[in-house]
């Protein structure tokens, strides 16, 4: 089956933009995770959704935000972009509602720089 | 609140040759374990995971993790490293209820020499 899809691969934006980010689970996966992984801080966890519900937040401004939606798809928004912002966004989707037991999928990533 | 530490940033093995990649977690509960291996430019794979069964635990390509309770460490080996090990490997801890947030480790980047 189809593994967790991520679009798109590679984004540039410009500073102060706005960027939408996409992210497909794995078919009958409701449990949507997101991460941040930068050389500096490696991988930081942004937020998850479960059945459209956002059940767990990390520790980033507010100009990150997520959604998912009632397919389980998800998408993530960062505003107001800044030069430290540049980073692989990963996805990553599990079929437990905790997830822990299952482990997750995670998507190839986009990679986002901000110039 | 659970924490991991993978002891080496770097290890180089030469093809043929043992690999070790060490980790020691802290946790308040009895956790999930995982291994994730990223080859340049990829995204996460899932190696191997630990959810309270047997305490050896194998996985894809080779590789084994024992968990090891008394120690706190969920240490990753394979007999016989392969060219195409050369990658980060990263440990990382979940709990009950974590709700998506898995704790990573630093990563531990393996080089293979021929």
């Amino acid at each position: 089956k189809a593994g967790v899809t991520q679009t798109p691969r590679y984004l540039i934006k410009t500073r102060g933009q706005q960027v939408t980010l996409s992210c497909s689970p794995i078919s009958g996966h409701r449990s949507v995770s997101w991460y941040q992984q930068t050389p500096g801080q490696g991988l930081q966890f942004l937020f998850e959704y479960f059945s459209e519900t956002q059940r767990n937040k990390g520790n980033f401004p507010g100009r990150f935000s997520g959604r998912q939606f009632s397919n389980s798809r998800s998408e993530m928004n960062v505003s107001t972009l800044e030069l430290g912002d540049s980073a692989l966004y990963l996805c990553a989707s599990s079929s437990s509602a905790t997830g822990d037991r299952s482990g997750y999928t995670f998507g190839s990533g986009t990679r986002l720089t901000v110039v | 609140a659970q924490s991991v530490t993978q002891l080496d940033s770097h290890v180089s093995v030469s093809e043929g040759t043992p690999v070790l990649l060490r980790c020691n977690y802290s946790s308040s509960y009895s956790p999930s374990l995982f291994w994730y291996v990223q080859h340049p430019n990829k995204g996460l794979q899932l190696l191997l995971k630990y959810t309270s069964a047997a305490t050896l635990v194998k996985g894809i390509n080779g590789f084994e993790a024992e968990f090891k309770k008394s120690e706190t460490s969920f240490h990753l080996t394979k007999p016989s490293a392969h060219m195409s090990d050369a990658a980060e490997y990263f440990c990382v801890v979940s709990g009950t209820d974590s709700w998506g947030k898995l704790q990573f480790g630093a990563g531990t980047q393996v080089v293979v020499t021929p």
